[in-house]
């Protein structure tokens, strides 16, 4: 069966020092891979998303995330945390060989502290 | 301004009592889906529609119901709701496959006491 994990449920940065979200998915199909993120009182919203091609992927905001295969991972980062990076963050997957399904991880809390 | 619009936000009933969730998009999209979001679970897919009078179950579709007369429209029904269905409930819409980007409303916080 297809899950996603997202090995954090909480984080806390300080202002200007990196911040790592860490997702692993269990799956035996490539998947194609999205980062949500979640302000307060607000819907979700795409912030990256890999599909095929190169396994370094660029999003809005300064974030970034790496797919690697072997690792069967696809964690988010970005160099320096600012205060309005303050929210929810979503791991989801998509599974080709489960009709194109989205699974969608626990979610990781991030609190940027000043 | 392209947008999915949910209403109520905020919705506290009592076990029993019928509510329905409204749910609009203005973006011409085919799919739709309804999620439920509770703590440390993610999203969960309530149910989901491809086009105009198509719907399917999603991952958690006991005790809800939905319609798509309309392809702008996909309201969530509660029928006869329950306690274990307080939520925040999300709905959301896309281009046909589904599964690229989607677009979500701001959210429904719903109580059932």
């Amino acid at each position: 069966a297809q899950s996603v994990t997202q090995l954090d449920s909480h984080v806390s940065v300080s202002e200007g020092t990196p911040v790592l979200l860490r997702c692993n998915y269990s799956s035996s199909y490539s998947p194609s891979l999205f980062w949500y993120v979640q302000h307060p009182n607000k819907g979700l919203q795409l912030l990256l998303k890999y599909t095929t091609g190169a396994t370094l992927v660029k999003g809005i905001n300064g974030f970034e995330a790496e797919f690697k295969k072997s690792e069967t991972s696809f964690h988010l980062t970005k160099p320096s945390a600012h205060m309005s990076d303050a929210a929810e963050y979503f791991c989801v997957v998509r599974f080709k060989a489960a009709g194109n399904k989205l699974t969608f991880g626990g979610g990781t809390r991030v609190l940027v502290k000043p | 301004e392209a947008q999915v619009t949910q209403n109520p936000r905020y919705l506290i009933t009592v076990t029993g009592k019928k509510l329905t969730v409204t749910c609009s998009q203005n973006m011409n999209h085919e799919y739709m889906s309804w999620y439920r979001q509770d703590p440390g679970l993610g999203l969960r897919q309530i149910y989901y529609s491809m086009n105009v009078e198509v719907t399917d179950k999603g991952d958690v579709p006991e005790g809800y119901k939905v319609s798509r007369k309309e392809k702008r429209n996909f309201p969530l029904i509660l029928e006869s709701p329950s306690p274990n269905q307080t939520s925040l409930y999300f709905c959301a819409s896309s281009t046909p496959t589904g599964t690229e980007k989607l677009f979500f409303g701001s959210g429904t916080q719903l109580s059932v006491l």
